[in-house]
């Protein structure tokens, strides 16, 4: 199976600020990996496909980048609305997987 | 537009059995593969596998083998998730999600269920 390992584990940070997410695949996932945000209590919602395709109605401060085993996500400019849970999730191979998370605060 | 919808929160108790349903709407059901994925409270998200709703044929995840069925009432452009033999470690909300190539652009609301004696 591919592991994915996410990190930072959990992440504060100021209005405005710029935050990077970042994940390992435990090999070459050739750019298929997603990412999700998943508020409290409810269902997660794509926010990048094929590393860096932007989801439709996903603000444009969200990007992807990456390719091989290292990807990551950008927010430029944390919003209120931003606080949230972030997890990867790569689409090469079954089964898929996905990240442990990262927790998004505001400081 | 686009819904996935799933059905109620349940609880049960060690043994019996669970059954969820997801109805998807405004889009073509067989057009796209039904994922399931596990999140246990306070957890991650696990992968537990998918249906071909165009054959009915299902796929398991390896730690989904045995106790999990996965089907379709197609005509009603539903997909159910069943468990059997419930354990305490089965408390989870689900969720049902699709529309993607093997990422889900959709997702269903999750269904949380209590194993409890």
């Amino acid at each position: 199976d591919i592991q994915m390992t996410q990190s930072p584990a959990s992440l504060s940070a100021s209005l405005g600020e710029t935050v990077s997410i970042e994940c390992l695949a435990s090999e070459g996932i050739s750019n298929d990996l997603a990412w999700y945000q998943q508020k409290s209590g409810k269902s997660p919602q794509l926010l990048i496909y094929a590393a860096s395709r932007l989801q439709d109605g996903v603000p444009s401060r969200f990007s992807g980048s990456g390719s091989g085993t290292r990807y990551s996500l950008k927010i430029s400019g944390m919003q209120p609305e931003d606080e949230a849970d972030y997890f990867c999730q790569q689409s090469y191979k079954y089964p898929l997987t996905f990240g442990s998370g990262t927790k998004l605060e505001i400081k | 537009q686009i819904q996935l919808v799933q059905s109620g929160p349940e609880l049960k108790k060690p043994g019996e059995s669970v059954k969820i349903s997801c109805k998807a709407s405004g889009y073509t059901f067989t057009d796209y593969a039904m994922h399931w994925v596990k999140q246990a409270p306070g957890k991650g998200l696990k992968w537990m596998g998918w249906i071909n709703t165009y054959t009915g044929k299902p796929t398991y995840a390896d730690d989904f083998k045995g106790r999990f069925v996965f089907s379709l009432e197609a005509s009603a452009s539903t997909a159910n998730l069943q468990i059997s033999n419930l354990k305490n470690e089965d408390t989870a909300t689900y969720f049902c999600a699709s529309l993607g190539i093997n990422w889900f652009a959709y997702w269903g609301q999750g269904t949380l269920v209590t194993v409890s004696s």
